[in-house]
Order: C-alpha cells, then structure tokens, then sequence
C-alpha cells in the first residue's frame, strides 16, 4: 500500500532562517507531488505541484522554492523565512496522468518568529 | 479571492442526528467536488465525490449534494457519530488532475454523545 511520510513535524524558526520541509511517498511509482500551505483561517492554497522528476509549477508567486531530486521525493525551501511564512504545510500525492483524489502527509506546523 | 468558500467554521450536533455541511463555489467551470475530512495533528483524507453530471452521490452514512444552479453543494451525515467530529474541506476542480483543485476554509464538526 502507498504510505506519504512528512517532516518534521513541527519547527520554529527565526525570521531570516532558512527552511527545509521534506516529503516522501512509498508505494507508488511516478506520483503527481504536491505542497500545500493552510494559514490561519484559510482555506488549503496549493503551492508547488511535480508531476515528474525535475519538474515544478508554481501556483502562487512567494518566497519558498520546490524540488523533486527523486521521483518519490518533494522538497520546499526557503533561503529567508519571513513571519508571513507560517503555517501548516501539507506534502500530497495524487496518481500520475490526472487524478483528483489527493493523498496528505500528517503536516507540518512551521511557526516563524 | 476565495473561489470555494464554507460560511460555517463550525457546527455543534447531537450523536444520532443529521449534520449537514455547506459549501458555496463561484467558478461556473467547475466540474468536480470533494469533501476532506481531517483530525487533529493529520493531514486530510478523502471521504467523498461528485461529478458536476450527478447531483447526489452517497456512501454509506455519507451523501453529497450537488446543486449547479446554485453553485452549492453539501455533505450530509446521517446519524452523526461521536467519531465523526472533525473538520471538513470542500474542494471543488474544473478538469480532470487534482494541480488546480481548490479548497474551502474548512466547517468543525463536533458530534455530541
């Protein structure tokens, strides 16, 4: 069975520091990838989205970056957090060639002072 | 700007009972509609789906409603559990592949035994 597994947690970051928040998915092959951001009283805005190795569409202009070295692997960055920056980000996979059921990882709460 | 929008943050019902969610989209080119339903400290899952060609999909305890004139649709949960309470995202798509699905801000549900 497939299983998506997001880390860390939770992080507390100092504005100005850099970020990582990684994301993997086990049991499939060639997944759409996405990183999703929900900020207080929003609703889920779609972020990055991968639908191969290399390959990233950016919805919404801001100050994070994504990446996919490997095809089950999804990394979001950032080089300077800002305080706008915090929330709970969510990695998803749905199958590859369209499909618009998304599979979540349990989040992460980032919370950037 | 808010294209799926979920005017309820919360709703309070008695275990047996009808909880009913809402959920108000404005984009016409809409064509698919889902419900999340996520607990604390986790990501969210699916629960269930419709096609803008039906307007009822049902699933056990679960039935979605659909209702294009309107651009609205609900989820009705009948009896409402104690396991039910969570909070629930509407999320609606225009084509197939899930890169522009988007979501509401999300209802609390909170069944009371």
């Amino acid at each position: 069975s497939q299983t998506i597994h997001q880390w860390p947690a939770t992080l507390v970051q100092p504005v100005g520091s850099p970020l990582s928040l990684e994301c993997t998915v086990e049991g499939t092959s060639n997944p759409n990838l996405y990183w999703y951001r929900q900020a207080a009283g929003r609703g889920l805005q779609l972020l990055f989205y991968s639908v191969g190795i290399g390959q990233i569409s950016s919805e919404v202009p801001q100050n994070l970056s994504a990446s996919r070295p490997q095809d089950r692997q999804f990394i979001l960055s950032s080089k300077k957090l800002l305080l706008s920056d915090s929330g709970f980000y969510l990695c998803a996979w749905s199958v590859g060639g369209g499909a618009n059921v998304l599979t979540f990882g349990a989040g992460s709460r980032l919370t950037v002072l | 700007d808010q294209q799926v929008k979920q005017n309820s943050p919360s709703l309070s019902v008695q275990e047996g009972r009808i909880s009913i969610l809402n959920c108000d989209y404005t984009n016409s080119m809409f064509d698919y509609f889902l419900w999340y339903k996520k607990y604390p400290a986790e990501g969210p899952t699916f629960l269930i789906s419709i096609s803008s060609i039906k307007d009822k999909n049902e699933d056990g305890r679960f039935t979605v409603f659909l209702n294009k004139s309107a651009k609205h649709l609900s989820l009705h949960i009948v009896p409402s559990q104690p396991g039910d309470s969570a909070v629930y995202f509407c999320a609606a798509s225009g084509r197939v592949g899930a890169n522009n699905l988007f979501f509401g801000t999300g209802t609390r549900l909170t069944v009371i035994p």
